[in-house]
């Protein structure tokens, strides 16, 4: 069944460094789609991708689609410590789910 | 208003035991989820409602039991809580099945002693 990956699992970072985290489906995506899960809390979703190599910004995240479908990235400039957290990419399967990647943890040190 | 709510946020409960966990969104989705969060983060999905008809039933116990009376409400049993199913159980819904963001609710966090 379809896959999707994602990387690293932690990040701990010093703030106002940058942070990226990034998603590998093993099928090509209709959409990706990025959600933030702060400790404790439950995933919120930020943002779909659905255009071939789109590019979208949200403050300071950049979110990308590659130019295949199958690929995405998330990258955080100058961390915040409210920026700490999980952030996990999802693609829609064949069928009626989504599948999630296994999410990136964020730790910011201030 | 909060858009998908679930009850209990916390349930502590003994092994052998049976709990229920009720959700209800109010965003007007057809499709509704539930999700299992190990300690891990990982995310997995169990099983899916459109307009009351399941179409998502993964590999799970069949000691877990979903329910949707109505397109608004989906709810969660299990019988014989084993120590393994101690987890965070998250709801979402979605406006139409797979390819829509999701919303999820705040979750329940299901201890078993």
């Amino acid at each position: 069944g379809q896959q999707v990956m994602q990387i690293p699992q932690y990040q701990h970072v010093q703030e106002g460094e940058d942070f990226t985290t990034y998603c590998n489906s093993s099928t090509t995506l209709s959409n990706i789609q990025w959600y933030k899960q702060r400790p404790g809390g439950h995933p919120v979703f930020l943002i779909q991708l659905v255009k071939s190599g789109e590019v979208k910004k949200q403050k300071r995240l950049t979110f990308q689609f590659g130019e295949a479908k199958k690929n995405s990235s998330l990258h955080i400039t100058a961390t915040q410590t409210t920026d700490v957290g999980t952030y996990f990419c999802a693609g829609p399967s064949d069928g009626n789910k989504l599948v999630f990647g296994a999410g990136t943890i964020l730790r910011v040190k201030s | 208003d909060t858009a998908v709510s679930q009850t209990p946020k916390y349930l502590v409960t003994q092994m052998g035991n049976d709990k229920s966990i009720k959700c209800e969104q109010n965003l007007g989705h057809d499709t509704m989820y539930w999700y299992k969060q190990d300690s891990k983060k990982f995310l997995k999905i169990m099983f899916s409602y459109n307009n009351k008809e399941l179409i998502i039933n993964e590999t799970v116990p069949n000691r877990f039991s979903p329910k949707s009376p109505d397109k608004a409400h989906l709810n969660l049993h299990i019988n014989s809580l084993e120590l393994g199913d101690s987890a965070v159980y998250f709801c979402a819904s979605s406006q139409d099945r797979g390819r829509q963001p999701q919303h999820f609710g705040d979750g329940t966090r299901l201890s078993i002693l």
